[in-house]
């Protein structure tokens, strides 16, 4: 089992442009969570999905954030005309349906915004 | 609404020495907490969770539900634990968001 995987690594943007972020959970796995983690602090919840519904994104900014997770393929989480303040490490983990607190994560996305 | 505090952002102690990483919470009804740690250019892992009552990797956490507190422990300190460890808190067994520790960064010294 491969683990979560997300791409890219590393994204960097100038502000104003878009950020997508894929996130592709373990296998067996549909169940996905993004968390954000701003420099010099611990992650912080962003949304919560399973397959083609979005569960919770009580994390979410208001505006320029969307996330989904399609039936077939990554969960995206999509950041709209970036600022300097998105810059951070995202992180996405995924866990199974019948053991949805353990959640298993991936190695992240830092995005810098120029 | 929870919360997670790690009170300590720096850790270091000598190998061999005993070591504690404190995490407090506040959460109004049955939490379950965690403990993630991350190593050197690796991604986030569970360490250990409350209801598995488990020691791995030598390290241990009791949940004090009376101090609302779930410290970490390991009585013989290695180099190899050195890493960061964040303390993390779901509201509900049945799937949920965890909220975590601003983490604290362990360095155990030769």
């Amino acid at each position: 089992n491969a683990g979560v995987m997300q791409n890219p690594r590393h994204l960097v943007r100038r502000r104003g442009q878009e950020a997508r972020l894929r996130c592709s959970p373990m296998k067996g796995h549909s169940h996905v969570y993004w968390y954000r983690q701003l420099p010099e602090e611990g992650l912080k919840f962003m949304v919560y999905l399973q397959k083609e519904n979005i569960i919770d994104e009580s994390g979410m900014p208001k505006e320029r954030f969307s996330a989904e997770f399609p039936k077939e393929g990554p969960s995206i989480l999509r950041i709209q005309q970036v600022v300097r303040g998105d810059s951070a490490a995202y992180f996405c983990a995924s866990s199974v349906g019948t053991a949805r607190n353990i959640q298993y994560f991936g190695a992240g996305t830092r995005l810098s915004v120029l | 609404a929870q919360r997670v505090t790690q009170p300590e952002k720096l850790l270091s102690v000598f190998k061999g020495a005993p070591v504690e990483l404190k995490c407090n919470y506040s959460y109004s009804g049955s939490p379950e907490l965690f403990w993630y740690v991350q190593y050197s250019r690796q991604r986030l892992q569970l360490l250990l969770r409350h209801i598995s009552r488990e020691s791995i990797k030598g390290f241990t956490a009791d949940l004090n539900k009376g101090e609302t507190s779930f410290h970490l422990k390991k009585p013989f300190a290695q180099e190899e634990d050195s890493a960061m460890y964040y303390c993390a808190l779901s509201r509900e067994t049945s799937g949920s968001r965890l909220t975590f520790g601003e983490g604290t960064q362990l360095t155990v010294n030769p």
